[in-house]
């Protein structure tokens, strides 16, 4: 089965560091591109960031940019996002996403960043 | 940046009813156009890509159409699974990426 699993949410104040981790197996990790994607609550799906298969190209969203790094560790099947200086408004369940040419066909469960002192 | 408009939101139906879900875009993104279910709780999950592809598994009561800037998404007997929040998402800008703001799908 292909499974996508996100840990490394929790509390943390504003200003704070916070890395997320997104756990593949199942599939060819180093063959596909991944991205970020989170859900603030009672809001909508909101993409966060995007890492070419070779971690070569990466694209943030305006509201993140600056801010987090995406990474990715292809010999250990793991992705990464890496966030600093959190405001109250990154609050959301993020969720990690496998893409294949255009479309987010494989979801994690997410893990829920709350920021707030 | 391209913006992506659901209509209608909320919608109420009954199990059995059919029903449609609009999404517009800003400007013409072709068929580059996704839709996806959301369950609270639980990970999205990939129903149409392409504008009009079913994704494998996904019940052929689901169907995508539309090119350009206006593109809908139908349920053609809706079932008690189905009640759930419905998102487009263009990849026309892609690597980035635009989500609608989401068709909460409720029970009538």
């Amino acid at each position: 089965d292909v499974h996508l699993v996100e840990s490394g949410g929790g509390l943390v104040q504003p200003g704070g560091s916070l890395r997320l981790s997104c756990a593949a197996s199942g599939f060819m990790f180093s063959s596909y591109e991944l991205n970020w994607v989170r859900q603030a609550p009672g809001k909508g799906l909101e993409w966060v960031s995007y890492i070419s298969s070779s971690g070569n190209t990466i694209y943030y969203a305006d509201s993140v940019k600056g801010r987090f790094t995406i990474s990715r560790d292809n010999a250990k099947n793991s992705l990464y996002l890496q966030m600093n200086s959190l405001r109250a408004e990154d609050s959301a369940v993020y969720y990690c996403a496998r893409e294949w040419l255009g479309f987010l066909d494989i979801w994690g469960q997410g893990t829920m960043v709350t920021v707030s002192s | 940046d391209i913006q992506m408009t659901q209509s209608p939101s909320p919608l109420s139906a009954s199990v059995g009813d059919r029903v449609t879900i609009t999404c517009r875009a800003s400007q013409s993104i072709s068929t580059y156009l996704n839709w996806y279910q959301h369950k609270p709780g639980k990970a999205p999950k990939l129903l149409i890509y392409a504008a009009s592809s079913l994704q494998s598994g996904v019940p052929s009561r689901f169907s995508g159409s539309g090119s350009g800037t206006h593109f809908t998404l139908a349920i053609s007997s809706l079932q008690p699974e189905d009640f759930a929040t419905y998102y487009c998402q263009q990849y026309y800008s892609s690597p980035s990426k635009t989500f609608g703001q989401g068709t909460k799908l409720e029970i009538k």
